[in-house]
């Protein structure tokens, strides 16, 4: 069973950064991509990252692109999400996925439980 | 793409067939997933490129369509499937649906 363990999250002011981390075992973490999804309280799932197994191809959705980042350290099985410039509508708590699928970016077969990050003064 | 999911709320007693709609606002191949999502949990992948079932889903979850137009079908609920389902499309980008509730009747 893949295992999936989101940390970082937490209360930041607007304008301010976090970084995510997501620890991954009982998977061959090098041959996946991966992705971070996001749900906003009470509400509905939305796509923010996405990075290649090697970490050399990454696309973001234009909602944060520019101000978030992800990347991967394949020797430590992680994967990270560096958040620059946090508006109150990023307050979500935050998934990290296992992303698979022939042709076009993926579908998300195992989900972390989520790290919470809330933005407010 | 925007995707959009019909009904909104569907209610529906154990036994029941429930038949869900995701339309594309424009043709997504057969890019097409479903997900179910119970109350304090993460989302779990049932349906992949529009008719596969994802491994240890039951036979009782089904996916049809390509193009615009999709259906998740669960033919005869059980009590454990009352929950909030999504669709997704990886043809253009990444986007998901608004969700399906699917409550007891």
């Amino acid at each position: 069973q893949v295992q999936l363990v989101e940390s970082g999250g937490g209360l930041v002011k607007p304008g301010g950064s976090l970084r995510l981390s997501c620890a991954a075992s009982r998977l061959t973490f090098s041959d996946r991509y991966m992705s971070w999804i996001r749900q906003a309280p009470g509400k509905g799932l939305e796509w923010v990252a996405y990075i290649s197994n090697s970490g050399s191809n990454t696309v973001y959705p234009d909602s944060v692109k520019g101000r978030f980042t992800v990347s991967r350290d394949n020797a430590k099985n992680s994967l990270f999400l560096q958040m620059n410039s946090l508006r109150a509508e990023d307050t979500a708590l935050y998934y990290c996925v296992t992303t698979t699928g022939a042709g076009p970016l993926g579908h998300f077969d195992n989900w972390g439980q989520g790290s919470l990050v809330t933005v407010s003064s | 793409i925007v995707l959009t999911q019909s009904p909104a709320t569907l209610s529906l007693s154990p036994g029941e067939r429930a038949t869900l709609s995701c339309r594309a606002s424009q043709s997504v191949s057969s890019y097409l997933a479903w997900y179910q999502q119970k109350p304090g949990q993460a989302p779990r992948l049932l349906i992949y490129d529009a008719s596969n079932r994802a491994t240890g889903i039951p036979a009782r979850f089904s996916g049809s369509g390509s193009g615009t137009d999709f259906t998740l079908t669960i033919s005869s609920l059980e009590s454990e499937d009352f929950a909030v389902y999504y669709c997704q499309q990886r043809s253009n980008s990444i986007t998901f649906g608004q969700g399906t509730r699917l409550e007891i009747k």
